[in-house]
């Protein structure tokens, strides 16, 4: 079983704020990182995935940076608007012959008007 | 396009009886999944399916069987419920490579076993 930590689990901002949170993932074996965006009584919608070490996305005010050597990748909101409230997941996918992810428990940001 | 469908959106059964949810995608998608979700934990990947006719075992398979007779269809069912797989059960899918390929996923089933 592999091991997608995120952190942290939840967190409260004031609008306005930027904030950031974590994904650690293997170091070995890395394929793909996906984030996703999972809003209260709706399903998970896709971020971004990315493949490279070095990699930046960015989509309006949320944007990812990847680091596969080390294992991690950091989410950044700025100046976050009460419409930002979510849960955040990031998924794994290792090379080694299978198509799937393992996703982390996410963390939940609620931003407070 | 009406992306990715489940049929039921809840369910309630008695322990010991059997069900089969229903996937439905109109994306033309080779990949698709079938997810719990429970308290405290992510996401966790029960089978999927690499193309029509083809299924794999996923982290937590136990209990659970598939079928994907046609591309667009992926089934879940359960032959005997009990309370440990009450759960929201989340189906996605992906165009063809789908490490590197974003998951479209569902609006969820609620199911309840008593």
């Amino acid at each position: 079983i592999l091991n997608v930590e995120q952190s942290p689990q939840s967190l409260h901002v004031q609008e306005g704020d930027s904030t950031n949170f974590t994904c650690s993932f293997p170091s070995s074996n890395f394929y793909a990182l996906h984030w996703y965006r999972w809003e209260t009584a709706k399903s998970p919608e896709a971020l971004f995935v990315m493949t490279l070490n070095g990699d930046e996305k960015k989509k309006g005010r949320i944007s990812a940076t990847l680091n596969t050597k080390e294992g991690y990748s950091y989410l950044y909101i700025k100046g976050s608007q009460p419409e930002d409230s979510a849960t955040y997941l990031c998924a794994f996918a290792g090379s080694g012959g299978y198509q799937k992810v393992t996703f982390g428990t996410g963390t939940k940001l609620q931003v407070i008007p | 396009n009406a992306g990715v469908t489940q049929t039921p959106k809840f369910r309630v059964l008695k322990t010991g009886q059997s069900m089969t949810l229903l996937c439905a995608q109109d994306m033309n998608h080779e990949y698709m999944y079938w997810y719990r979700q429970d308290p405290g934990m992510g996401l966790r990947l029960i089978h999927y399916s690499v193309g029509e006719g083809t299924t794999a075992k996923g982290e937590v398979p136990d209990g659970y069987n598939v079928s994907r007779l046609k591309k667009q269809n992926f089934l879940l069912g359960l032959e005997s419920a009990a309370p440990s797989q009450t759960s929201v059960y989340f189906c996605a899918s992906s165009y063809s490579l789908g490490a590197n390929n974003e998951q479209f996923f569902g609006p969820g089933t609620r199911l309840t076993v008593l």
